[in-house]
This record gives structure tokens, sequence and C-alpha cells, in this order.
């Protein structure tokens, strides 16, 4: 069983640079998350959607987009990166948002230099 | 808003019990989490309780929740090396997601 993958599992990207994390999962849950984890830190959310097509701002949004135009995929794009979004990313899904369990995919590691 | 609070650090020997510690302060908080991580790799979801209830045991796992005092706690009985994690306590308030603690690293010494 797959469940949530993300890929890339690590990237190094140069100041200013572009790229997108892709988060799928195979579960048909409606809710799908993204959050941040820095170093001995709890985990940030930064967007999350509740269906295809809609997408809401969690707590740390700035510097960060995403797309819902499927019930599997949520992609996380970051358009200028900062030294400030070095972290690792944690994609998550869950078949409703309350007291329903969420499933976590394995982390992209993310470095800015 | 809401914020939840965790010790960092907790050391035990093997074969003790491990008591992991985590304060809320959302009182409209129905669900509470706790998520295990290992090196490298991402949450597990240990158990949770749900806030009408006081206590829930789950094999080496009992989990007990204070609402008056917004505190919950993880213990975990016979503490094996393989229990060296980091454990994250978390609260769902109905706002669509989950709010984490900043986590416990629990390191088990042989």
């Amino acid at each position: 069983n797959a469940g949530v993958t993300q890929t890339p599992k690590f990237r190094i990207l140069k100041i200013g640079q572009s790229m997108t994390l892709q988060c799928t999962q195979d579960m048909n849950h409606n809710y799908m998350y993204w959050y941040r984890q820095d170093p001995g830190m709890g985990l940030k959310l930064i967007y999350y959607s509740v269906g295809a097509g809609i997408t809401d701002k969690g707590e740390v949004p700035n510097g960060y987009n995403v797309s819902r135009s499927t019930t599997e995929d949520f992609p996380l794009r970051l358009e200028l990166a900062a030294p400030s979004q070095t972290s690792v990313y944690f994609c998550a899904s869950s078949s409703e948002g309350l007291g329903n369990t969420i499933y976590f995919g394995e982390g992209s590691w993310l470095t800015v230099v | 808003g809401e914020d939840v609070e965790q010790s960092l650090f907790l050391s035990v020997r093997e074969g003790d019990s491990s008591v992991i510690n985590c304060t809320y302060t959302d009182s409209s908080s129905t669900y509470l989490y706790w998520y295990k991580q290992e090196p490298g790799a991402g949450l597990q979801l240990l158990t949770y309780i749900f806030s009408n209830m006081d206590m829930k045991q789950d094999q080496r796992l009992t989990v007990l929740l204070n609402k008056k005092d917004k505190h919950l706690s993880l213990r975990i009985a016979d503490t094996q090396t393989g229990d060296s994690a980091i454990y994250f306590c978390a609260e769902d308030t109905g706002r669509r997601a989950l709010t984490f603690g900043s986590g416990t690293r629990l390191q088990v010494q042989p």
C-alpha cells in the first residue's frame, strides 16, 4: 500500500530558485495538508485542502503556493527560495479533518543555500 | 490561539516506564493525539483520545487526559530501545488541521 508519497526526498536549492514538491495519495482522502518541520520544532501548517479545487492558508503560507486539481495530488510550490525555507516538508492526508487518522508522507528534506 | 507544549528530552533505562507530558491551551480540543517520529521518517499515529475520556490503554501505551488542567500524558510501559524516537502531542480543535507540540525526544538506554 503506497499511502502518501512525496518527491523528492532530498533537494538542495540556490536562493531565488523555484521548485515543486510533489505529493500524491491513493486512499481517496478529501483532506490534504502540507506541514514544515524546523529543527527541534513541531510541525507548522503551510496550506491545506478539503477537496479538489479548494485550498486554504495555514499558519505559515508566505513564500508558498499550492493547487489541488485532483483528489490524489497536492503539489507545493516554492517560487523564490530563501534560506528561511530550509526545512523538512511533510505532506499528509485524511478522510475528514476532525477525529480521523492523518497519514503522513516520509518527508522531503530541502536545503536553500 | 492555541499552543501545545512539551518537554524537549526524556532519558530512561530499558525496561522502565516512560511518561511524556503535554499541555495545551485550547479547551475546545475534541481529539488529542500522540505521534511517533523515528529518525529520517515521517510521523506515525500511535494513539489518540477523545475529549470525553480521561484514560485510554492500548497494549504498552496508556494515555491520560486531564481536561481541567489541559494536560495530556503518554505512558510507555517496559520501554524498549526501539521506542527511542521523538513523540509529538497534537490537538484537533476542529479547524481542519492538527496543532503539534515541538516534540519530546525519548532516549532509551540499554
